[in-house]
């Protein structure tokens, strides 16, 4: 059964600095790669999504990708209190249809 | 408006009630999904349908019973609603524009209590 691993956290982080959030996964078939923020009684909203290894910058987030460690991580630059959310990371791959999510990871952003 | 909506958002039923949960797109999406999310289990997939008249089991269908007669909605039905399936349920869809692209937009999402 393919599993999606996050430190569930709070992660602490001041305004300003960079939040780091990680990701593993179990399945090495899995290709694709997405991170949702879910503020508290909403829907998940798709922030990121990346395909290959390396890094994909868009504002504020970076998404980074290393399939050989089956490790994928979001960074959030200059963090704002507004970024203050539970960040799940999700994975697609081989022959399935549906997302499987990991627990998430609770973001705190200290003013 | 565009986008992807649920209804009812809230609902209380009793234990062995039957309800059914809506779900509607306008996006014309091929994919639909239906996710539950539980304290210490996160989102986990239900059931899923590729196009009208298909659908598949997710990781956890028991109980549950989904049909797709339009691409633009996808209901959830239980049969014999149960405690355990007290949750919030989200639907989902996404388009297929190649073998690259899974991005999933979520609706709002329906709070279910079972009592």
């Amino acid at each position: 059964q393919k599993e999606v691993e996050q430190n569930s956290g709070p992660l602490s982080v001041p305004e300003g600095a960079i939040a780091s959030l990680n990701c593993t996964y179990s399945d090495r078939g899995s290709q694709s790669f997405f991170w949702y923020r879910q503020y508290s009684g909403k829907s998940p909203e798709l922030i990121m999504f990346i395909y290959s290894n390396g890094d994909k910058e868009d504002g504020r987030f970076t998404a980074q990708l290393n399939k050989a460690s089956q490790y994928v991580s979001l960074l959030i630059r200059d963090s704002q209190p507004s970024d203050s959310a539970t960040y799940l990371c999700a994975v697609i791959g081989g022959g399935a249809d549906g997302l499987t999510f990991g627990k998430g990871t609770h973001l705190i952003i200290q003013p | 408006d565009a986008g992807i909506t649920q209804s009812p958002r809230y609902k209380i039923t009793e234990t062995g009630r039957q309800v059914t949960l809506m779900c509607h797109q306008t996006w014309s999406h091929s994919y639909m999904f239906w996710y539950r999310q539980d304290l210490g289990h996160g989102l986990r997939l239900i059931y899923y349908s590729a196009a009208a008249d298909i659908t598949d089991k997710g990781e956890v269908p028991d109980g549950y019973v989904v049909s797709r007669s339009k691409t633009e909605n996808f209901p959830l039905t239980l049969e014999s609603a149960t405690r355990s399936q007290t949750s919030v349920y989200f639907c989902a869809s996404r388009g297929w524009t190649g073998a690259d692209s899974y991005e999933q937009y979520f609706g709002p999402g329906t709070r279910l209590t079972v009592t």
